[in-house]
């Protein structure tokens, strides 16, 4: 596609519910990015895949996130038992591995946790 | 490991005035350095980037950033800034992770310029 694409846009959920947030990046981007915003903050690391290397999962914030993505293509961002701290906006990006070169960001999906 | 930090969450400045948005780096390696903005209800969009040569980078709408390596900052100026500017700008570091490459990012600093 033209762009990094995220789905859903928005997303209502109770407590206690799992959620699935999805990202297509853009074709031939062979790196991703999860990023968590909170409302009024900065933007907080997730994950980052690249290729077929192990993903840095170093900024997941418990073991109810996970993550995955199949090769260079889509992935998607798993909240289990999700809390009402979970609420923000989540920001899925992708750039090409060369460090030189800029990353794309979709538009996010603004969770909300009721 | 690289780490970015804004020294600024907030910058509060009126129309017209200079401002000053300060970002610091810690590599030990060679980096590409970005600023990106977000516009209110926005998504985020490059600013600027430095890869290699002049340290002065131009951006759009104005912007610049100066990249200075002794000092391990890229800092963001606008010499005139308007009502439009307000919004969140992000310094971000890209760093050779192995045969790959990381971009990490500041916290981010909330630009809001008054009339």
């Amino acid at each position: 596609g033209a762009g990094v694409s995220q789905s859903p846009s928005n997303k209502v959920t109770e407590k206690g519910k799992d959620v699935e947030l999805r990202c297509d990046p853009i074709s031939g981007h062979t790196a991703l990015y999860w990023y968590r915003q909170r409302l009024g903050q900065g933007l907080e690391f997730l994950i980052y895949f690249q290729g077929n290397s192990a993903p840095d999962k170093s900024g997941l914030p418990s073991d109810r996130f996970s993550a995955e993505r199949t090769g260079e293509s889509v992935s998607t961002l798993t909240i289990q038992r999700t809390q009402q701290e979970d609420s923000a906006v989540y920001l899925c990006a992708s750039s090409l591995d060369r460090g030189n070169t800029e990353a794309f960001f979709g538009q996010g999906t603004r969770l909300t946790v009721v | 490991a690289q780490s970015v930090t804004q020294l600024d969450s907030q910058v509060p400045v009126f129309e017209e005035a200079p401002v000053e948005l300060r970002c610091n780096y810690s590599s030990s390696v060679s980096v590409y350095l970005f600023w990106y903005v977000q516009y209110p209800n926005q998504g985020l969009q490059l600013l600027l980037k430095y890869l290699s040569g002049s340290t002065l980078v131009k951006g759009i709408n104005g912007f610049e950033a100066e990249f200075n390596k002794s000092q391990t900052s890229f800092h963001l100026r606008k010499p005139s800034v308007h009502i439009s500017d307000t919004a969140e700008y992000f310094c971000a570091v890209s760093e050779s992770v192995g045969s790959n490459y990381k971009l990490t990012f500041g916290k981010g600093t909330l630009l809001t310029v008054n009339p």
